[in-house]
């Protein structure tokens, strides 16, 4: 039973504007939140993170949301840049317990 | 800076045959995970470890056995390979998550197994 879901395989964007990446979770005692970006052929890379006390974490160009009432968090990029182009995996768990992953966007940024 | 790192980067095996996995990170982390990504599929946990000497199943054990006889490695065994576990297998590591204070995993860069 898929517990973090990302429904959206793809996302296409043009350099300079917005990207926005959705992930929805079931799991309520989900506290811990992460983005992942991935290239081809590479391990995933830590992105950003968010804790369940939090409803926003920003890092440079990337802002983290999270909507507990919704189970609902999002990933913004702004501006984003033709090397965001990767897959982008979102994550939760309960501290201390093991990651669940969503099954990835592919987001394109072109120029 | 090496990180995470995985050995072999890829192997074709034929069914029955068996092969270990090695994973060697150099931060220190007491945590280190097995994950296998399949096609369309997110990172699945097969096993884990909280520290050295101590192993527990993840998601996705069968078929599987690990080993942490030291704190900066982790091995993954396949006892008798199966085609179904053809996939990409992922190593990460992290710190011990504290009262309040998460730790992100961080990742090698993934072996990719065949097997025939």
């Amino acid at each position: 039973d898929q517990q973090v879901k990302q429904n959206s395989p793809s996302l296409s964007v043009q350099e300079g504007r917005i990207s926005i990446l959705n992930c929805d979770y079931t799991n309520s005692m989900f506290d811990y939140f992460l983005w992942y970006k991935k290239y081809p052929a590479e391990g995933p890379t830590f992105l950003i993170s968010i804790s369940s006390i939090k409803d926003k974490n920003e890092d440079g160009r990337f802002t983290v949301f999270l909507n507990k009432s919704a189970k609902h968090l999002s990933l913004h990029i702004v501006p984003s840049q033709p090397g965001d182009s990767a897959v982008y995996f979102c994550a939760a768990s309960v501290t201390g317990y093991a990651l669940n992953f969503g099954k990835g966007t592919s987001l394109l940024v072109t120029p | 800076n090496a990180g995470v790192t995985q050995t072999p980067k890829f192997r074709v095996l034929k069914t029955g045959q068996s092969m270990t996995l090695l994973c060697a990170q150099d931060m220190n982390h007491e945590y280190m995970y097995w994950y296998r990504q399949d096609p369309g599929m997110g990172l699945r946990l097969i096993h884990y470890s909280v520290g050295e000497g101590t192993t527990a199943k993840g998601e996705v054990p069968d078929g599987y056995n690990v080993s942490r006889l030291k704190k900066q490695n982790f091995l993954l065994g396949l006892e008798s390979a199966a085609p179904s576990q053809t996939s990409v297998y992922f190593c990460a590591s992290s710190r011990t998550p504290g009262q309040g204070v998460n730790q992100p995993q961080h990742f090698g860069d993934g072996t990719r197994l065949s097997i025939l």
